[in-house]
C-alpha cells in the first residue's frame, strides 16, 4: 500500500489553463504539505496543513489554492498556469507540523510541464 | 525565518571512500535535523536524522554531527557504494516548519 501518493505523475498543459493535482495519504497523518522542486533541484515548501487548516503560505501566487476536504487529502488547484511553474510538485505528510512532527513521508511527484 | 546553506552542491567519490555533506542553519529555535536521500524519478526519502539534545547518531555506514554551538550539522556516508548516488538534502526544523537545503548531488564512481 502507497503511504503517499499523488495523482497524475506526468501532467502537459499549455500557458492559461487549469490544472489540479491530487495528493492522499494514509498513514493516518495530521499533517500535509506541498512542495515544489525546480530544474536545479530546490525543494521549496508551499504550503502546509494540519487538521485541514492551513498554517504556512510560503508567498506563493494565489492562482494556486490549495484544498484539503479532510485530513487524509490535499488537492493543487493551479488556475492560469505560466511557463515558470514548470517543476516537479510533491506532496508529503508528517505527524504534525514542524520539527515536532518528524519524518515527512513525500509522494512520487507530479511533473508538470507547461508549454 | 530560517536559512539552511548546504555544502558542495556537488559531490564525487571512488566508491569505498567516504562522503561528508555540511549544512548551516540560522535560527536557534530549530531543533530537529533530518537528512533525505533523493534517487532519480522519486520523492526524498528519511535516512537519518537528529534531534538537538542530542551530538551525534549513526546507523551503519551512515552518522549524523551536530553543532548547535555554531549551527551547524554534517552527513558522513563511509564505504560508498554506487547505490549511495542520489541527491541528498539536509533540513532543519523548528515548531511550525522544516526548511530544506539545497541539495547536494552525490556521484560514488565504481
Amino acid at each position: 500500500d502507497t503511504a503517499v501518493s499523488q495523482t497524475p505523475k506526468y501532467l502537459v498543459t499549455q500557458m492559461g489553463n487549469d490544472k489540479s493535482i491530487k495528493c492522499e495519504q494514509n498513514l493516518g497523518h495530521d499533517t500535509m504539505y506541498w512542495y515544489k522542486q525546480d530544474s536545479k533541484k530546490f525543494l521549496k515548501i508551499m504550503f502546509s496543513y494540519n487538521n485541514k487548516e492551513l498554517i504556512i503560505n510560503e508567498t506563493v501566487p494565489n492562482r494556486f489554492s490549495p484544498k484539503s476536504p479532510d485530513k487524509a487529502h490535499l488537492n493543487l488547484h493551479i488556475n492560469s498556469l505560466e511557463l515558470g511553474d514548470s517543476a516537479v510538485y510533491f506532496c508529503a505528510s508528517s505527524q504534525q507540523l514542524g520539527g515536532r512532527g518528524g519524518e515527512q513521508y513525500f509522494g512520487p511527484g507530479t511533473r508538470l510541464t507547461v508549454t | 525565518g530560517e536559512n539552511v546553506e548546504q555544502h558542495p552542491s556537488t559531490l564525487s567519490v571512488q566508491e569505498g571512500d567516504s562522503a561528508v555533506i555540511k549544512c548551516t542553519y540560522s535560527d536557534s529555535a530549530s531543533n530537529y535535523f533530518p537528512w533525505y536521500k533523493q534517487e532519480l524519478g522519486k520523492g526524498p526519502q528519511l535516512i537519518i536524522d537528529i534531534r538537538s539534545n542530542v551530538g551525534e547518531k549513526k546507523d551503519q555506514r551512515i552518522a549524523v554531527t551536530l553543532n548547535k554551538t555554531a549551527k551547524h550539522f554534517s552527513l558522513h556516508i563511509t564505504e560508498t557504494q554506487p547505490e549511495d548516488s542520489a541527491v541528498y538534502f539536509c533540513a532543519a526544523g523548528g515548531y511550525q516548519k522544516v526548511t530544506f537545503g539545497t541539495g547536494t548531488k552525490l556521484q560514488v564512481i565504481p
